[in-house]
């Protein structure tokens, strides 16, 4: 399984921005690096992927080592919405994703 | 973006009896769907891999008579717990990826299996 490696938990104040890291460092060359966000009793949402270059959606932005070992999810400006356990997964070729154990974001009020 | 609907969202089934979980993708077609299940404040563990028209490939260690999946059409794969035990209460997930090109997963919303 390709192993990313993320906190357990972060805190962020509400309305500053937030830096997730997570570090992938067996990464293949092929390996997209992809980010979901699970709310309690719900399904994983989407939340961006990437490759090499850094990346920017409505949601947030990915930011990609150069040496694509880790990489860091930015949320801009968090919301008590974006509270959520949030995983960096590796997208296998086979289009398997193998879920770590996440960081749990608590946005403190 | 694309959508994935599973039912039953909740699901409550006595010890023995087998019961049916639907996962569909509404708006695109999915050569291949995966079933997770989640344990309370823990991960998501990938079950299996289901491709349409052909048998599903099982994660190591999960028993594949004991959940039974079929990948009949694009658009719809079903996950069968046989015989259930109280063990095998649990959130499971699917997830479906489009035929082609686009990589992200879209996951369903969960079902919740209560085994009395």
């Amino acid at each position: 399984d390709a192993k990313t490696t993320q906190p357990n938990s972060m805190e962020s104040n509400e309305e500053e921005p937030v830096h997730l890291p997570c570090n992938h460092s067996t990464i293949s060359g092929t390996d997209y690096i992809h980010w979901y966000r699970q709310l309690p009793s719900q399904g994983p949402e989407y939340v961006i992927h990437g490759l090499t270059s850094n990346v920017n959606n409505r949601m947030a932005s990915l930011a990609i080592a150069e040496d694509r070992k880790s990489s860091t999810l930015i949320l801009h400006r968090a919301t008590l919405r974006d509270a959520a356990v949030y995983y960096c997964i590796l997208r296998v070729p086979g289009n398997q994703f193998y879920f770590g154990t996440g960081t749990s974001l608590t946005v403190i009020p | 973006g694309a959508v994935v609907s599973q039912h039953p969202s909740r699901v409550i089934c006595k010890s023995g009896t087998s019961v049916k979980i639907e996962c569909r993708s509404l708006d695109f077609q999915a050569t291949t769907m995966f079933w997770y299940r989640q344990f309370p404040k823990k991960s998501l563990m990938l079950m299996a891999t289901s491709n349409e028209g052909s048998k599903a490939t099982y994660e190591q260690g999960v028993e594949k008579d004991k959940f039974l999946i079929n990948h009949a059409s694009l658009t719809l794969s079903t996950l069968t717990v046989t015989s259930a035990h109280p063990e095998d209460s649990s959130f499971y997930i699917c997830s479906a990826v489009k035929a082609q090109g686009i990589t992200e997963a879209f996951f369903g919303q969960g079902t919740r299996l209560t085994v009395v």
